[in-house]
C-alpha cells in the first residue's frame, strides 16, 4: 500500500546546528510533498511545498529536497534555535487531501 | 482576517453517545477537510467537503459523517462513540484551484470518550 514514513524517534540537536528530518514514500510517486510544523495541542502549520520536478526549495532557514530516485524528501533547518522545537510532518497532496507521515519530533537544546 | 476556527476546544463524552464538531474555514476558502489525530500519530484524513458535497473520504466507518453549509462552514458528526474515537480532531480549509491545495488547519477539538 502507499505509505509516507517518517522517523518516529525524536531528534535531539544542539542550538546552532543543522537539523535534518527524513520523509520516505513507498509504492507510489507523489507529485507534491508538503512539510508542516505542529506544536503540542495545536493544528499543523504549513511551511513548504516541493514538486517532484524540483530538486530543492528554500525559505529563510528552511530547505527541502525531493529525491525521486531514493523516494525521499529531506527537511533541513539551519542554525537551529530552541524555538524550532516541534513536531514536523511530511504530507502528500497527490489526491487533494493530505496523507501524512507520523511526524518527527525535533528538540533543540540551548 | 480570521483563520480556521473550530468549536468546541474540548469535549468529554461517554461511549455510545453522539458528538458534533464545528469548523469555520479561512476567509476565501471553499473546501474543508477533517482529520483525526491520535496521540503521537500524524493526522488521518476522514473526509473532504466542497460545494456542500463529500468529495473524498478516507478509511473511516459510516459512524463518521459530515456536512458543509452554503457559507462553507462544516460539521463533523460521530455516532455511537467508541473509546478509540478519543483524539484531536482537526479541520483544514483550502481553496479549490489548479494546483496542490495547501491546507490551513484550525486549532482542533480535543475529544475524550470515557
Amino acid at each position: 500500500s502507499q505509505k509516507i514514513e517518517q522517523n518516529s524517534e525524536a531528534l535531539n540537536i544542539q542550538e546552532g546546528k543543522t537539523a535534518t528530518l527524513t520523509c520516505n514514500y513507498t509504492n507510489y510517486s507523489p507529485a507534491y510533498l508538503q512539510w508542516y510544523r505542529q506544536d503540542p495541542g495545536r493544528g499543523p502549520v504549513f511551511l513548504l511545498l516541493i514538486r517532484e520536478n524540483e530538486k530543492e526549495k528554500r525559505k529563510e532557514r528552511l530547505k527541502v529536497t525531493f529525491d525521486t530516485t531514493l523516494k525521499q524528501s529531506l527537511f533541513h533547518i539551519t542554525a537551529s534555535q530552541p524555538a524550532d522545537s516541534a513536531t514536523y510532518l511530511c504530507g502528500d497532496t497527490g489526491r487533494r487531501a493530505l496523507t501524512f507521515g507520523s511526524g518527527t519530533r525535533l528538540q533543540v537544546q540551548p | 482576517d480570521a483563520g480556521v476556527t473550530q468549536s468546541p476546544t474540548h469535549l468529554i463524552k461517554t461511549r455510545g453517545q453522539q458528538v458534533t464538531l464545528r469548523c469555520s474555514p479561512k476567509s476565501g476558502h471553499d473546501t474543508v477537510s477533517w482529520y483525526q489525530q491520535a496521540l503521537g500519530q500524524g493526522p488521518q484524513f476522514i473526509f473532504q467537503y466542497y460545494e456542500e458535497e463529500e468529495r473524498q473520504r478516507g478509511n473511516f466507518p459510516d459512524r463518521f459523517s459530515g456536512h458543509q453549509f452554503p457559507n462553507y462552514s462544516s460539521e463533523l458528526n460521530v455516532n455511537a462513540l467508541l473509546l478509540g474515537d478519543s483524539a484531536l480532531y482537526l479541520c483544514a480549509s483550502s481553496h479549490q484551484g489548479s494546483g496542490p491545495e495547501t491546507q490551513y488547519f484550525g486549532p482542533g477539538t480535543r475529544l475524550l470518550v470515557l
